[in-house]
């Protein structure tokens, strides 16, 4: 029982356009939610995160909405560059449980130029 | 030096064999995991460690055991591997939930693991 999906295995987009990386969840006490990116060979990296208390947050190109009522989550980058090509994971935790991460299963990402 | 090293990088062994996958850390963190990454399953739990004394089973730890030596050191071993747990393995760490998750964890480069 997967608690955290990534119902798209992957996504291609264009250099310049906008990507969007969608993740929902189904534990309602989840309150803490993040992005994490991985190159091949090497170990998942943080990218971005929100806390279930927000609704959205931005760092630079990147910006994560987390929308409650719908139990989703999305990741926007824009532009989308060939070096965001990479796997994308979503995470969740809950606080009460010690901040234990699930992991999604992850969004192949690849931005043509 | 990486703030979390991972040994072997990749190891082929045999059916029935005993092997140890060894972690170490330089970030100062309680907190150590381990995780495997299966396509299409994503990264899921194996054990997790909050301090030196404490060790906790995660969501797929049968036929897994850990040992933490030190705050820096985790060790998982496979008692006796088998083809089904061949993964690609993480271990990570983080600091203490009252100092922030903002940035979760920090993840080691992986142990390819293949067994035959």
């Amino acid at each position: 029982d997967q608690q955290v999906k990534q119902n798209s295995p992957s996504l291609s987009v264009q250099e310049g356009r906008i990507s969007i990386l969608n993740c929902d969840y189904t534990n309602s006490m989840f309150d803490y939610f993040l992005w994490y990116k991985k190159y091949p060979a090497e170990g998942p990296t943080f990218l971005i995160s929100i806390s279930s208390i927000k609704d959205k947050n931005e760092d630079g190109r990147f910006t994560v909405f987390l929308n409650k009522s719908a139990k989703h989550l999305s990741l926007h980058i824009v532009p989308s560059q060939p070096g965001d090509s990479a796997v994308y994971f979503c995470a969740a935790s809950v606080r009460e449980y010690g901040n234990k991460l699930v992991f999604g299963a992850g969004t192949i990402l690849r931005v043509k130029s | 030096d990486a703030d979390v090293t991972q040994t072997p990088r990749n190891r082929i062994t045999k059916t029935g064999k005993r092997i140890m996958l060894e972690c170490s850390q330089t970030k100062g963190h309680d907190r150590m995991y381990w995780y495997r990454q299966d396509p299409g399953l994503g990264l899921r739990l194996i054990y997790y460690s909050f301090d030196v004394k404490d060790i906790n089973k995660g969501e797929i730890s049968d036929g897994y055991s850990v040992s933490r030596q030190a705050q820096a050191k985790f060790s998982l071993s496979l008692e006796s591997a088998i083809p089904n747990q061949t993964a690609l393995y993480f271990c990570a760490t983080s600091d203490t939930p009252s100092t922030g998750v903002k940035g979760g964890y920090t993840f080691g480069s992986g142990t390819r693991l293949t067994v035959v």
